[in-house]
């Protein structure tokens, strides 16, 4: 069955940098675009960025656009968030989920993972 | 920015009763590229509904979507206690991806 696991949540302090992983397990990770979405404490759900299934494009929100990427690694199943200059405001549980798209993009999500979560606090 | 905005934020019901949750569009959502996802207590979200009213797998028929453009409703006929979550719509029409703030669906 679809697995997603994410790891490399923490507490960080403002201005420094956090990697997170997702690995995955269960489907063909190269044939599948994947997303991160975020919820803050006690709110709604954030999209956060996209990668296509062969790396070849990325989108991300307005609010973490320069300072976080998405990358992934075929040959690990794994799909990686690298977040820098955090902020206040991004603490926050990080889901990887697979868009259901096979080769293609729908842009929705149809496998989250249990979430990570990022504590930005001085 | 497509912006999603949901109401009731709560809605309170009674097991065995019909909700139905509202979902509005700032701008036309083409293509009914619209999803709904549920959320319980500690966990993940999960897929209800895509294109605006075609069921993901393994939800039940009591659960239903309808809508286009800028109006969008899920339904739920009679409501079980596995239902009582909160539900986010969710526009997949243009970047970026957005979702609608949540109703709270409680006893």
């Amino acid at each position: 069955q679809v697995q997603l696991v994410e790891s490399g949540g923490g507490v960080v302090q403002p201005g420094t940098s956090l990697r997170l992983s997702c690995a995955a397990s269960g489907f063909n990770f190269n044939n599948f675009g994947m997303h991160w979405v975020r919820q803050a404490p006690g709110k709604g759900l954030e999209w956060v960025a996209v990668i296509w299934y062969d790396g070849s494009n990325r989108y991300y929100a307005d609010s973490v656009e320069g300072r976080f990427s998405i990358s992934r690694d075929n040959s690990k199943n794994t799909l990686y968030l690298e977040m820098s200059s955090l902020r206040a405001e991004d603490t926050a549980v990080y889901y990887c989920a697979r868009d259901p798209g096979v080769t293609t993009l729908n842009n929705r999500f149809d496998y989250w993972g249990q979430g990570t979560l990022v504590s930005v606090s001085s | 920015e497509i912006v999603m905005t949901q109401s009731p934020a709560t809605l309170s019901v009674s097991p065995g009763e019909r909700a139905t949750l509202s979902c509005r569009a700032s701008q036309s959502v083409r293509n009914f590229f619209l999803a709904w996802y549920q959320q319980k207590p500690g966990q993940s979200p999960r897929l209800l509904i895509y294109g605006a009213s075609t069921r993901a797998a393994g939800i039940p028929a009591r659960i239903s979507g309808s809508g286009s453009g800028t109006e969008f409703t899920l339904t739920i006929s009679s409501l079980q206690s596995e239902d009582f979550a909160v539900y986010y719509c969710q526009q997949y029409s243009a970047w970026p991806l957005t979702f609608g703030g949540g109703t709270k669906v409680e006893i």
